[in-house]
């Protein structure tokens, strides 16, 4: 079992449409939680940290469930320039401090 | 900040040839990774340094790879001898201890193509 999973997609959506990602985890001893995206041909850029009680950046919503060991990525009114992949990512367990772990990613195209 | 520098950009050699990928961390960072990206493999890591110290090399492919960090600046990574199969995007991140929790940034990549 891959310690992070993610649906590769892609995911095809209209503009305006609201679209959710899904990622689980092995490792209940995870921590820290993120989400990246990445652009085509470019580097990884932090998109938002998730936290246990959930958290809110304008358009997009960030959800942990650590006992489903389950996160998830909602963005709501979907805009062209949000087409990407975008990376679930978790810290490695303990003894291991600063290695993330990335999963391999879900690519989103948003169609006009 | 100018953010994490990686040179080159692109890199094409021949299979045998040795290359050396460059990374100039974020000032004040403190830990420094290397990543391999294929579509088949996904991103990978090869191996992450803290206070120029290699803390965990599990990625590394094999002994073709070695890494180095002289000095809180500077880190390189090379392939000798390459191979086709080495032929990736090789991304360098660096994090801070201090900063926000395990927050990486990464460079924007060298894409190495071995013929």
């Amino acid at each position: 079992r891959k310690e992070v999973e993610q649906d590769p997609g892609p995911f095809n959506v209209p503009e305006g449409a609201t679209v959710a990602f899904n990622c689980t985890y092995s490792n209940s001893a995870s921590q820290s939680f993120f989400w990246y995206r990445q652009d085509c041909r470019k580097e990884p850029k932090l998109l938002m940290s998730v936290y246990s009680s959930g958290n809110e950046d304008g358009r997009f919503t960030a959800q942990l469930n650590r006992a489903s060991q389950y996160i998830s990525l909602l963005i709501r009114d979907s805009k062209l320039s949000d087409s990407a992949t975008y990376l679930c990512v978790v810290n490695a367990p303990s003894g291991n401090t600063g290695k993330l772990i990335f999963g391999q990613g879900t690519t989103l195209q948003v169609k006009p | 900040d100018a953010g994490v520098i990686q040179s080159p950009r692109h890199e094409v050699t021949e299979m045998g040839q040795e290359v050396t990928l460059r990374c100039k961390p974020i000032s004040g960072h403190d830990y420094l990774f290397w990543y391999r990206q294929t579509m088949m493999r996904g991103l990978e890591l090869l191996i992450y340094f803290n206070n120029n110290v290699p803390i965990d090399d599990s990625g590394m492919p094999e002994d073709r790879f070695s890494a180095k960090m002289p000095n809180a600046s500077f880190s390189t990574l090379k392939i000798q001898p390459s191979e086709p199969r080495d032929s990736a995007v090789y991304f360098c991140a660096s994090g801070s201890a201090s900063g926000a929790s395990d927050t990486q940034y990464f460079g924007p990549g060298t894409r190495l193509t071995v013929l």
